[in-house]
């Protein structure tokens, strides 16, 4: 079956630091790969996704390659800020019948000024 | 505004009694899901339907309860089968396919006393 394994938090870092949250993946066929963000008492957003080996997915300066060979997602952010603290959670889906997402158990980040 | 919206976001019930969980979405996506979170577990998949009239179970679907009536709408129901029902309940949609990503609500945080 399907998982997704990352990194156990917390992590916590200072303001402008840099930033990786690893991320790997146990999946059949050929899935697509997200990262979604938690903030606290809310619901899940996409942060950003890839659907292909090699694609690279980015947004609010979160970067993340879709790496095949290694079966890894790892979410990078070159300086972060005190409003990335959240929860982040890396999941897949794949084909066949049906396109529900398996997530990882997600990494609480805490940024200080 | 289109979203999905999941009403009430605090509920607090007494061992025993049954409680259903409100979830709508006027995005007009076919597939609905419904994921339990608790501290360090992330998130769990408790049903799923991918179109109205049919739903399958996920992974712990022990003591819940679903219906998919009409497209917009996939109520939760917790029932007293359910031995640890305190948590924080999330609903979300997308479309059908490989690569769509998933929309959530704001959650639903349940307490039983």
């Amino acid at each position: 079956g399907n998982s997704v394994t990352q990194m156990e938090g917390p992590v916590t870092l200072s303001e402008e630091a840099f930033l990786t949250i690893n991320c790997t993946y146990t999946a059949t066929g050929y899935p697509s790969l997200f990262w979604y963000v938690q903030y606290p008492g809310e619901g899940l957003q996409l942060l950003l996704k890839a659907t292909k080996a090699d694609d690279k997915g980015s947004n609010k300066g979160f970067e993340a390659t879709y790496r095949k060979e290694t079966t890894s997602f790892h979410l990078e952010k070159g300086s972060v800020q005190v409003s990335d603290s959240a929860v982040y959670f890396c999941a897949l889906n794949s084909g066949g019948s049906n396109y529900k997402l398996t997530f990882g158990k997600g990494t609480l980040l805490t940024v200080n000024p | 505004d289109g979203g999905i919206t999941q009403s009430p976001k605090y509920l607090f019930r007494k061992e025993g009694q049954n409680v259903t969980l409100s979830c709508e979405q006027n995005l007009n996506h076919d597939a609905m899901y419904w994921y339990r979170q608790d501290p360090g577990q992330g998130l769990r998949l408790i049903y799923y339907s991918q179109i109205v009239n049919d739903f399958q179970k996920g992974d712990i679907a022990e003591g819940y309860s679903v219906s998919r009536e009409k497209k917009e709408s996939f109520p939760l129901t917790v029932t007293s089968a359910q031995k640890n029902p305190t948590a924080f309940y999330l609903c979300a949609s997308s479309a059908n396919g490989q690569g769509i990503e998933a929309f959530f609500g704001q959650g639903t945080r349940l307490t039983v006393v």
